[in-house]
């Protein structure tokens, strides 16, 4: 099966210009989740999405961060405007039930 | 939410011997526990999970058991060899909070 697919891989911006990141989760998992992993540390939480509906974004810092998930598929997540400690990779991740399935992530540099 | 701790934050081994990694989480109804491996610019994989009507299981020479009252499970990995190098992360069930990780060092 096709895994977890996240785009871009790689992304370097200035601090306060805006960033989105791409998901598109394994063809028929309802849970999409996406992480915040620092140089590190393990993978924070930012939001889980079960189809469309947000289960959790109580670690999502909601004054810089959005994320969405119209169709109940594909995921966005937004940083406006982003901070020099938002560098990090940005982890998505999909299931059904369990376990997780990982992305390959996409590395955010803000300068 | 779930709060999961993950001891110790970095372990180093010879190769042959055994490495044990532990977690303590803080919610009674998780009822899932997961370990990944995370090698270096590479995605976090499964290596091995058990839920909680079990108290032991194996994989070959990785092993996780669970102690439901006392709240914490392990990972156990015996016969170490140099590319179980990497860093191991814990879980715990439905929020699915990850803990801190642990990295392994098995030296040759």
């Amino acid at each position: 099966e096709a895994g977890v697919a996240q785009s871009p891989r790689y992304k370097i911006i200035e601090k306060r210009q805006s960033v989105a990141f791409w998901c598109n989760p394994i063809s028929g998992h309802a849970t999409l989740y996406w992480y915040q992993q620092i140089l590190g540390q393990g993978p924070k939480l930012l939001i889980q999405f079960q189809n469309n509906g947000v289960v959790d974004d109580s670690q999502l810092p909601k004054d810089r961060f959005s994320a969405e998930r119209l169709k109940g598929v594909d995921s966005t997540l937004k940083i406006q405007p982003a901070k020099l400690e938002d560098s990090a990779v940005y982890l998505c991740a999909s299931s059904l039930g369990q376990p997780l399935h990982f992305g390959n992530g996409t590395r955010l540099t803000v300068t | 939410g779930e709060n999961v701790e993950q001891h110790p934050s970095t372990l180093s081994v010879q190769e042959g011997d055994s490495a044990v990694i532990k977690c303590t989480y803080s919610d009674s109804a998780s009822n899932y526990f997961p370990w990944y491996k995370q090698e270096l610019g590479k995605r976090p994989q499964l290596i091995i999970d058990i839920r909680s009507n079990v108290g032991e299981k194996k994989d070959q020479r990785i092993a996780v058991t669970l102690n439901k009252t006392a709240k914490h499970f392990s990972l156990h990995i015996t016969e170490t060899q140099p590319e179980d190098s990497a860093v191991y992360f814990c879980a715990a069930s439905n929020d699915m909070r990850f803990g801190a990780g642990t990295r392994l060092t098995v030296k040759p």
